[in-house]
């Protein structure tokens, strides 16, 4: 069973530092691309970065660029997210989800949750 | 890059179909067959419905469909049940090497 389990997630305030996991099972996660999805509170999906399965691609959403580092560990099956100078903004319910086909997620975590407040 | 444009609701009684539309440009749904949708429930996370335009995953029903004609992309849940009440989203590449992927601003369904 794939399963993908987020976590890393808390509060933080503007400015500050925050590294989000992904540990995945259940499948062979040096064969896939890998992505973060994120969801404000009461707001719909918004794509932020994809790294494919040898991190030979990387791509992030100009909101984040040059803030977040996407990164993979596939001798661990872990994918992070690196979060710099965090901003209100960047509150949101985070997401991991695998690459199915372009531009098609077919499996997502649970989520974690990302607060920035003072 | 703009969020594709979607209705912010459409509702149905069951039974009923319903089609959720999906709009963007010739930069993105237009320009290619990588359009995906997506069902969210409240408190959960997303779930595939429909991937390159029109096929289902294993799993989903076939009364879920998809389409796409010129910019706009759409779903169509036939024989509406009260378990397809939800959000849903539409997912299309963009064709750029900096900015891939771009989302709807998603659709509630109402069962009526």
């Amino acid at each position: 069973e794939v399963q993908l389990v987020e976590s890393g997630g808390g509060l933080v305030k503007p400015g500050g530092s925050l590294r989000l996991s992904c540990a995945a099972s259940g499948f062979t996660f040096s064969s896939y691309s890998m992505n973060w999805v994120r969801q404000a509170p009461g707001k719909g999906l918004e794509w932020v970065s994809s790294i494919s399965s040898s991190s030979s691609y990387i791509y992030y959403a100009d909101s984040v660029k040059g803030r977040f580092t996407i990164s993979r560990d596939n001798a661990k099956n872990s994918l992070y997210l690196q979060m710099n100078s965090l901003r209100a903004e960047d509150t949101a319910v985070y997401y991991c989800a695998r690459d199915r086909s372009v531009a098609s997620f077919d499996y997502w975590g649970q989520g974690t949750l990302v607060t920035v407040s003072s | 890059q703009s969020a594709l444009t979607q209705p912010r609701s459409v509702s149905g009684s069951p039974g009923q179909s319903v089609t959720i539309s999906c709009t963007g440009t010739s930069s993105d749904v237009g320009g290619y067959n990588y359009v995906s949708w997506y069902q969210q429930h409240p408190g959960k996370a997303p779930k595939l419905m429909i991937y390159d335009v029109s096929k289902r995953p294993s799993g989903v029903p076939d009364r879920f469909s998809g389409s796409k004609s010129g910019n706009t992309a759409s779903l169509t849940i036939s024989g509406l049940q009260a378990e397809d009440e939800a959000d849903y989203y539409c997912c299309s590449y963009a064709g750029s090497y900096t900015f891939p992927y771009v989302f709807g601003t998603g659709t509630k369904v109402t069962v009526l």
